[in-house]
């Protein structure tokens, strides 16, 4: 059975600062890695999706990586804001169908 | 639409009775999924559609749960005889296909049992 880990299971950081949250899974045969975002009483807000044959995804200040045969997902934050605040997800695609196993989350806070 | 529709936002009800929630996929999505996210249990799957038929219904907690889409689009999720450990948020999310595509997810379904 899939089984996904985010660590640390919260961060606080000064504004401006570079951060990596980390994600790892146990069965390394996934078809694709999403990373999503989620604000305190709202949905998911999807962020990055990396398919299997994919080393690593940009968009604008976030940047995913995937290693899948060590199990891994990173994902980098530059420059952090106020506003990335949030608790960031990621999810793996394990089989068919589509279906997303999640990890915890990890929270963060970015403080002026 | 524009994004994943889901309704009511919120849903109060008292032990017992029956709930309908509602999702309206994004137009032209093969694919619809059913998330419940609890405290202590994070998020977890319960359903997907792929048109109107449910290839995979392996994460419904009970019998007291239900699912069915219709005309391809929008899906429902009902449960019956309503107890306090029902009581999450309930997310739909919808995606292009049901192989390797981006999901988007709804605002969710927050719902009381009291």
């Amino acid at each position: 059975k899939q089984e996904v880990t985010q660590i640390p299971a919260a961060l606080s950081v000064p504004e401006g600062e570079n951060l990596v949250l980390n994600c790892s899974f146990t069965d390394s045969a996934i078809y694709n890695l999403q990373w999503f975002r989620q604000d305190p009483g709202k949905g998911l807000t999807s962020l990055l999706l990396i398919q299997s044959s994919q080393r690593e995804q940009t968009s604008g200040r976030l940047n995913a990586s995937l290693d899948k045969s060590s199990g891994r997902s990173t994902l980098y934050i530059a420059a952090s804001q106020p506003g990335d605040s949030a608790t960031y997800l990621c999810a793996v695609v394990t089989g068919g169908g589509n279906k997303l196993t999640f990890g915890t989350g990890t929270q963060l806070k970015v403080e002026l | 639409g524009a994004g994943v529709s889901q309704s009511p936002s919120n849903k109060v009800t008292e032990k017992g009775k029956d709930v309908e929630l509602r999702c309206d996929p994004i137009s032209g999505h093969t694919a619809l999924y059913w998330y419940r996210q609890s405290l202590g249990q994070g998020l977890e799957f319960l359903i997907y559609f792929q048109g109107n038929s449910a290839p995979d219904k392996s994460g419904l907690p009970s019998d007291r749960f239900s699912a069915e889409r219709t005309g391809g689009s929008v899906s429902t999720l009902t449960i019956q005889r309503t107890q306090q450990e029902d009581s999450a948020v309930y997310l739909c999310a919808s995606s292009l296909e049901v192989v390797n595509t981006e999901a988007f997810f709804g605002q969710g379904t927050r719902l009381t049992v009291v």
